[in-house]
Order: C-alpha cells, then sequence, then structure tokens
C-alpha cells in the first residue's frame, strides 16, 4: 500500500544524544516536510524539501538538521542543541509544482522523550 | 503571513446532534483551507479542501465545510454527530509561494454518548 512510514513510533534519549526520526514514502511525492506536535500549539514547519538535495527552514529549524538523498527519505536528526525536544513528530509528503492544491499526506508520527 | 486561528479548545457535542467546529482565516489573495483530523498517538488524516467554486465542500465521514468569504471563516460541520468522531480537528491555510500548510491550533472534538 502507499504510504509514508515513520520509525521508530517511540524514541526515549538522553540529554546530550542526537536522534534521527526516519520517514520514507512510496508516493511518488516530491515534497516532504517535517511538523512539530505540542500540546495547544498545533502543528509548526521545522524543515521542508520541495525537490531531492534541496530543503529550506520551516518556522522552528534551530537544533534539527535534515538531509534529502533520495526522493523517498527525508530523514530528521534532532540534535543536542534543541533545547525542548520532547514532542510528537509529523512527518508528510506532498505532490509539487502547478498541479498542486495543498494537500499534505501524514505519517503515523515519533514520539520522542527526553529522560 | 497567512493564518487560521481556532477559537475552540474543545467542543462537546451529544450523538445525535449537530456539530459545529470553528476556524476564522486571513490571507492575502485566495484562500486555499483544509481541515484534517487527529486520532491519539496517530498522525493527521485529511478530510476536505476549499480551493474555489461551491462555498459548501464536503468531505469525508459525512462532513462539510462551509466557506464564507466576507466573515473570513471556513467552519467544519456535521449534521448528526457519532462518539466516533470524538478526535482533534486541524484547520490549515496553504502559505503563499509555496505549498506548506500553516495550521490551527486544533479543537478538541467530545462526542458524549
Amino acid at each position: 500500500d502507499g504510504g509514508i512510514t515513520q520509525s521508530p513510533k517511540y524514541l526515549f534519549r538522553k540529554e546530550g544524544q542526537n536522534v534521527t526520526l526516519s520517514c520514507e514514502q512510496n508516493l511518488n511525492h516530491d515534497a516532504m516536510y517535517w511538523y512539530r506536535q505540542d500540546p495547544g500549539q498545533g502543528l509548526r514547519l521545522i524543515y521542508y524539501s520541495q525537490i531531492v538535495n534541496d530543503f529550506q527552514k520551516g518556522d522552528i529549524a534551530e537544533g534539527y538538521s535534515v538531509s534529502r538523498e533520495k526522493k523517498e527519505s527525508f530523514p530528521l536528526t534532532v540534535t543536542s542543541a534543541q533545547k525542548n525536544p520532547t514532542a510528537f513528530y509529523l512527518c508528510a509528503s506532498s505532490t509539487s509544482g502547478r498541479t498542486n492544491t495543498g494537500e499534505l499526506f501524514f505519517g503515523e508520527g515519533s514520539r520522542l522523550t527526553v529522560l | 503571513a497567512q493564518s487560521v486561528a481556532q477559537p475552540e479548545d474543545q467542543v462537546n457535542v451529544a450523538e445525535g446532534n449537530p456539530l459545529t467546529v470553528k476556524c476564522t482565516y486571513s490571507v492575502s489573495g485566495n484562500p486555499y483551507l483544509f481541515w484534517y483530523v487527529q486520532y491519539p498517538n496517530r498522525g493527521l488524516q485529511f478530510l476536505l479542501k476549499y480551493i474555489t467554486g461551491d462555498n459548501l465542500v464536503k468531505g469525508s465521514y459525512g462532513f462539510e465545510a462551509e466557506f464564507n468569504k466576507s466573515q473570513t471563516s471556513f467552519h467544519l460541520k456535521k449534521p448528526s454527530a457519532l462518539v466516533s468522531d470524538s478526535a482533534l480537528y486541524f484547520c490549515a491555510v496553504r502559505d503563499t509561494g509555496f505549498q506548506k500548510l500553516v495550521f490551527g491550533t486544533g479543537t478538541r472534538l467530545l462526542v458524549s454518548p
């Protein structure tokens, strides 16, 4: 089945450690996104990528890094510089270009807890 | 910048009654508006969108939304609520320049039996 797969679903990290969240899609979408969800704050955009080997910072990129070496994959690294990393992280993808109307397809999320 | 506001943190409704979840927007130009639903510890699922055309948009699971340009609103509605509709609902608007979405803070819908 086509879709977006995020892993791991739950992750625990000690302070000072970097962690990488995986996001893979088989929808043949050009664009991919990472959002962070905190209670009462909705979703905030961390990074997005319109095409392979290119990505842009979103609204809250500090303390995060990404790569887009393959169309299907958009991993997110939460670095030790991120001061409040405990959150629910959502990956999404979409078509791109003139035919795109904005609809995003989401993965099931990864919950990161810093101990 | 584009933005949406969801003025209610929570909406309570009895099963079988109509429900409304409110959303207002602020955009420059024509708005592309969306509703998503999220169940606990899950990703977001697309419900419906308004791009152009009829002001009443029909979507998944019996939901619909009414676009009102004069009131800059895009309220989500359902004629008869189900307990299984209990979830977190997000309104979103497409940002200018690129197709990334800007989300509201979410409204928790609680449908009681």
